[in-house]
């Protein structure tokens, strides 16, 4: 089956430094990739719709200049954290949406990275 | 918003059929029903779905009813790694849709 793969899985921070995370399909072509955010014994949040060579679309509530999101090539997609506070800290899940044409939606999700910040 | 109502939380015994009810009464023609799971500190997984038609694969087996407002996600013989939370997701097909997740159900597998 389709895998995505996350980079780093565990990362801390000081409070103020930047951090990136990688999501990367490993054996399909991704047009579209998304990434969410999950705070503990809560859901997963969409926070924004990724698309090869344009720019992200960001859910309504994200600032999208703390959460930069990069999309360079069908099978990665970075998100980066800008300034990053304690309340930044969370679960950062991505997905990726295979470009083969399909009709349908299914998504297969990343592993998932843990971000604290300090 | 989520467009589904799920329960909290349920209990299955070990080997029995787990089954996990959705309710989607605002489903729009053209919206399919996903269902995903997420075991603790990882990336949720994809299980099966469905537009009108009951569906079944290695997983498990959804039930949408006639009037497809609510829908059943069976897994016929729970195992203790069943243990998850279970989203039931309404969505566009193809490239307009996205997964809003709820606060799906928590499935306890005991044995």
């Amino acid at each position: 089956g389709a895998v995505v793969s996350q980079h780093p899985s565990r990362v801390i921070c000081k409070s103020g430094t930047s951090v990136k995370i990688e999501c990367r399909s490993l054996d399909f072509q991704a047009t579209t990739m998304f990434w969410y955010r999950q705070f503990p014994k809560q859901s997963l949040m969409l926070m924004a719709t990724s698309n090869e060579g344009s720019k992200a679309t960001y859910e309504q509530g994200v600032e999208k200049d703390k959460f930069l999101i990069n999309h360079a090539s069908l099978t990665l997609s970075t998100l980066t954290v800008t300034s990053a506070h304690p309340e930044d800290s969370s679960f950062y899940i991505c997905s990726a949406r295979d470009g083969g044409g399909g009709l349908y939606n299914e998504q297969f999700f990343g592993p998932g990275t843990r971000l604290t910040v300090l | 918003d989520a467009k589904t109502t799920q329960p909290t939380s349920m209990d299955c015994a070990e080997g029995r059929a787990a089954n996990l009810p959705c309710n989607h009464s605002t489903i729009s023609g053209n919206e399919y029903v996903y269902w995903y799971r997420q075991i603790h500190s990882q990336g949720p997984q994809y299980i099966i779905h469905g537009l009108k038609n009951n569906e079944t694969n290695e997983m498990a087996s959804l039930i949408i009813t006639e009037d497809r407002k609510s829908s059943t996600l069976i897994l016929p013989h729970a195992t203790l790694r069943d243990t998850a939370v279970y989203y039931c997701i309404v969505t566009l097909s193809g490239n307009t849709g996205k997964l809003i997740f709820g606060q799906g159900t928590t499935l306890q597998v005991k044995p």
